[in-house]
C-alpha cells in the first residue's frame, strides 16, 4: 500500500523533553515536507527537503530539527527549545519540488501534546 | 513573501445552495494554484489544481490573474462536501504555501 506513514499518531511529552516524529514514504518522491497545523492558522512550513542529505528551514523552524539520510525517511525532532510544541504535525511529499504538478501527498498526521 | 489569503474561517450553507470559497494569492509571476480538502478523519488530499482545468466532485476554480484570485465554486452543495478546504500556491520557489483554511458546513 503506497503512501506516507507518520508515527506515532498521538504523543505526549513532558516539558523539557525532545521528541521525534517519524515520516516514511514509499512513493519514491524526492521532496518531503513538515507542516504544523493549528486551528485558524492553516498549515505552516517547518522544514523541507528537496533531496537526500539536504534540507531547508521553512517559516517556523525554530525549536525543530530534521534529517534526511534516506530518500524515504524525513524524521522531525521537536526540541525543548520549541516554545509552543502542542500541535498537529503533518508530513508530506511531492515527486519533485521543481516538478510541474506540485501536488503534495500527506500523511495522517501526528498529534503532539506537551503536559 | 508568498501569501495565500482565505478570508472566511467558516462558511455555512444549506444543501443545494451555491458555494464559493474565496482565495487570493500574492505571487506576481505565474503561480501554480491548488485546492486541498480534508474530510473528517481523513488525510489532507488534493481536490483540484488550476493547470488541469477540470471539475472534481462538482467543484471548479478559475484563476483570475487580474484579481489574483482562485475561488472554489460549486453550484449545488451536498452534505458530503462538509470539510476543511485549503487554498495553496507554489511560485518561484516551488514550495507550497497554504492559506488558513475555510471550514465548509453543509446543512441538510
Amino acid at each position: 500500500d503506497g503512501g506516507i506513514t507518520q508515527s506515532p499518531k498521538y504523543l505526549f511529552r513532558k516539558e523539557g523533553q525532545n521528541v521525534t516524529l517519524s515520516c516514511e514514504q514509499n512513493l519514491n518522491h524526492d521532496a518531503m515536507y513538515w507542516y504544523r497545523q493549528d486551528p485558524g492558522q492553516g498549515l505552516r512550513l517547518i522544514y523541507y527537503s528537496q533531496i537526500v542529505n539536504d534540507f531547508q528551514k521553512g517559516d517556523i523552524a525554530e525549536g525543530y530539527s530534521v534529517s534526511r539520510e534516506k530518500k524515504e525517511s524525513f524524521p522531525l525532532t521537536v526540541t525543548s527549545a520549541q516554545k509552543n510544541p502542542t500541535a498537529f504535525y503533518l508530513c508530506a511529499s511531492s515527486i519533485d519540488s521543481l516538478g510541474e504538478t506540485g501536488e503534495l501527498f500527506f500523511g495522517e498526521g501526528s498529534r503532539l501534546t506537551v503536559l | 513573501a508568498q501569501r495565500v489569503t482565505q478570508p472566511e474561517k467558516l462558511l455555512s450553507v444549506f444543501k443545494g445552495a451555491p458555494v464559493e470559497l474565496k482565495c487570493n494569492y500574492s505571487y506576481s509571476g505565474s503561480p501554480e494554484l491548488f485546492w486541498y480538502v480534508q474530510y473528517s478523519r481523513q488525510r489532507l488530499q488534493l481536490l483540484l489544481r488550476h493547470i488541469s482545468r477540470e471539475s472534481i466532485k462538482g467543484f471548479t476554480a478559475d484563476l483570475n490573474k487580474g484579481e489574483t484570485s482562485f475561488h472554489l465554486k460549486k453550484p449545488f452543495a451536498q452534505e458530503e462536501d462538509s470539510a476543511m478546504y485549503y487554498c495553496a500556491q507554489s511560485g518561484g520557489s516551488y514550495i507550497p504555501t497554504f492559506g488558513r483554511g475555510t471550514s465548509l458546513i453543509v446543512h441538510p
